[in-house]
């Protein structure tokens, strides 16, 4: 099984601030990583895709980076609407595992 | 517009099957490379993966889970079914379903979820 570990669990930053979440994979997926946004009580809203591919309609203050196993998120200017939870999630061959979670608060 | 949407029991009792429908809209299951999966959240716990099914019936288990899971489609109804048997009070979560492409195996489209509690 392929284990995916994001760093930190937690994060405390403020409006402006630039923010990087890392995602590592236990072994190489290439570039079949995604990133998710999920506020409280809500369905995860994906960011990226395949590492870098920024979704219609996401702020371009989000960019994601790497390959193999190490990855980034970042979150440039942070704004008010960004404080959330963060998920990675690989797809490499046909099997689907999502990191434990970043939790994006208020400093 | 892509829409989906799950329903099924909030309540089920150890042992019992649970059946959860995913209904969707803005895409047909019988068109080339579509895909629906399912995805589970305990409260206040990260996202796991469960189960996927594509337009060829092409299906995909979570290991851990694989004997225990069954999807479905029904192309006629726009519709995808999980079923998982037998459950216990740690598949208690909230169930989403998602769409995905053949091509890039992200979740683009989320169902709103639905909070299923297993419980005596």
């Amino acid at each position: 099984d392929i284990q995916m570990t994001q760093s930190p669990s937690t994060l405390s930053a403020s409006v402006g601030d630039r923010v990087t979440i890392t995602c590592r994979a236990s072994q190489s997926i290439s570039r079949w990583l995604a990133w998710y946004q999920q506020k409280a009580g809500k369905a995860p809203k994906l960011l990226i895709y395949q590492s870098s591919n920024l979704e219609s309609g996401v702020p371009s203050r989000f960019s994601g980076s790497g390959s193999g196993t190490e990855f980034t998120l970042t979150i440039n200017r942070l704004q008010p609407d960004d404080f959330a939870t963060y998920y990675c999630q690989q797809y490499h061959s046909f099997y689907w595992t999502f990191g434990q979670g970043t939790k994006v608060e208020i400093k | 517009q892509i829409t989906l949407k799950e329903s099924g029991p909030t309540l089920v009792k150890p042992t019992q099957t649970l059946t959860l429908t995913c209904t969707f809209s803005g895409f047909s299951l019988s068109t080339s490379a579509v895909g629906v999966g399912w995805i589970r959240q305990p409260p206040g716990k990260a996202l796991e993966w469960l189960a996927l099914i594509y337009w060829d019936d092409d299906k995909y288990y979570s290991p851990s889970l694989k004997s225990s899971l069954t999807i479905t489609k029904d192309t006629s109804k726009n519709q995808v079914v999980l079923t998982m048997t037998p459950v216990d009070p740690a598949d208690t979560a909230t169930y989403y379903c998602a769409h995905t492409v053949y091509g890039d195996r992200s979740f683009d489209y989320w169902g709103q979820g639905t909070l299923v509690t297993v419980s005596s």
